[in-house]
């Protein structure tokens, strides 16, 4: 059974557009995570959200952890070709994480 | 620098044979994981590991065991390979803790292709 949807499973955009990818589970996560991974590579720790309702940004990136921290969103502002990549989210469970589906992110110049 | 090496980036192997993924890390962490990772599935917990010698199942261990018998070093078993288990595989190793205290660092992958 998989907890962690992602939506879109893919999306194509052209450079300066503006994206939302969604994760959304029925359960209760301590935390959440996100990774980036591109080609050829194991995937890279973007940010962790760990209050309900809490908001980060890293550059042009913003990330919401849901109040009820079931959900999470990552936002790309004016979408670069080097934000191409596959975007994941791993909700912590004791000592692990569950990761979701993906979203595979092509942007194109 | 970080780093997490695994053995092989490429690897073929035919139905029934024994298969050895190594995965070393240079961080001194405790923990150390095996994922699969096949499209629109995401990652899928293997195996892991807390401590030398210590394992623990993780989603989806049948037909897997893997060996850590050095802190560094995580291997990761295939008894007798199938196809349904040609994907790429991911190690990772993070410090102790529980889940939402730690970052996960991730190698680059073994895609495992079994004929």
């Amino acid at each position: 059974t998989q907890l962690l949807e992602q939506s879109p499973q893919f999306l194509s955009i052209q450079e300066g557009e503006n994206l939302t990818v969604y994760c959304n589970s029925s359960s209760v996560f301590s935390s959440l995570q996100w990774y980036r991974q591109e080609p050829g590579e194991g995937p890279v720790l973007l940010v962790t959200v760990v209050t309900g309702g809490e908001v980060k940004k890293l550059k042009r990136l913003t990330f919401q952890f849901g109040d009820a921290r079931k959900d999470s969103s990552l936002h790309i502002t004016a979408a670069q070709p080097g934000d191409t990549g596959l975007y994941l989210c791993a909700g912590a469970r004791t000592y692990k994480y569950i990761f979701g589906t993906g979203t595979r992110l092509k942007v194109l110049a | 620098d970080v780093k997490v090496t695994q053995s092989s980036r490429y690897l073929v192997k035919r139905t029934g044979e024994k298969v050895f993924l190594e995965c070393v890390q240079d961080m001194d962490h405790e923990n150390m994981f095996w994922y699969r990772q096949d499209p629109g599935l995401g990652l899928r917990l293997i195996y892991f590991s807390y401590d030398v010698k210590m394992k623990e199942k993780g989603d989806i261990p049948e037909g897997y065991s893997v060996s850590r018998e050095k802190k560094e070093r995580f291997s990761l078993i295939l008894e007798s390979a199938s196809t349904n288990q040609t994907s790429m595989y991911l190690c990772a190793s993070s410090l102790v803790g529980l889940a939402d205290s730690y970052e996960q660092y991730f190698g680059p992958g073994t895609r495992l292709t079994v004929t």
